[in-house]
């Protein structure tokens, strides 16, 4: 069976330092990784996606995710965080093989709060 | 534009009601799914459905209903026998299960009990 954990639910940092998000996964050898972003009454937005090619991952609003097979985990980087990056992000795995089972399944969620 | 549609925005239950959610997608999607968001436990897998006539069981199913008639609508009813229906609720599409694609979601139904 997949599953996803999130290690922090609440992350707080000053604008202008780095973000990380901690994600670690449970799947088939070839899980498909997804970072979602939920702002206040808002509804979620695909930040990145890992899918086997490489693993680095570049998304949008300059994240970045590294798919770490030997760690199992997916990490959410940004290098500057921004007033405008304070959220809710979901980790995500998909395709359970072994079960047959396919279907996302979300971590618990980590809130970013950004202070000026 | 493509997208998902779900219906009402928020909605009032008395206890004792059913009431069905409504989720509509355009985007031409084979697979749908239904998650309840509460806070501090992210968003949890109700019911899942990857193809007409044909849904699944998702990790916290008990006093939810489903159905899936047309690829384009899967409705999910809240009944009686659900202990603690407040929630946000939200739809999901992808172009197949397991794909590794984009989801889309909805803009969710937030579901009151009073």
């Amino acid at each position: 069976a997949q599953s996803v954990t999130q290690l922090d639910s609440h992350v707080s940092v000053s604008e202008g330092t780095p973000v990380l998000l901690r994600c670690n996964y449970s799947s088939s050898y070839s899980p498909s990784l997804f970072w979602y972003v939920q702002h206040p009454n808002k509804g979620l937005q695909l930040l990145l996606k890992y899918t086997s090619a490489a693993t680095l991952v570049k998304g949008i609003n300059g994240f970045e995710a590294e798919f770490k097979k030997s760690e199992t985990s997916f990490h959410l980087t940004k290098p500057s965080a921004h007033m405008s990056d304070a959220a809710e992000y979901f980790c995500v795995v998909s395709d359970d093989v072994d079960t047959g089972r396919r279907a996302l399944t979300f971590g618990s969620g980590t809130r970013l709060q950004v202070q000026p | 534009d493509g997208g998902i549609t779900q219906s009402p925005k928020y909605l009032f239950r008395k206890e004792g009601q059913n009431v069905t959610l409504s989720c509509e997608q355009n985007l031409n999607h084979d697979a749908m799914y239904w998650y309840r968001q509460d806070p501090g436990q992210g968003l949890r897998l109700i019911y899942y459905s990857q193809i007409v006539n044909d849904f699944q069981k998702g990790d916290i199913a008990e006093g939810y209903s489903v159905s899936r008639e047309k690829k384009e609508s899967f409705p999910l009813t809240v009944t009686s026998a659900q202990k603690n229906p407040t929630a946000f609720y939200l739809c999901a599409s992808t172009l197949r299960t397991g794909s590794p694609g984009k989801a889309f979601f909805g803009q969710g139904t937030r579901l009151t009990v009073v």
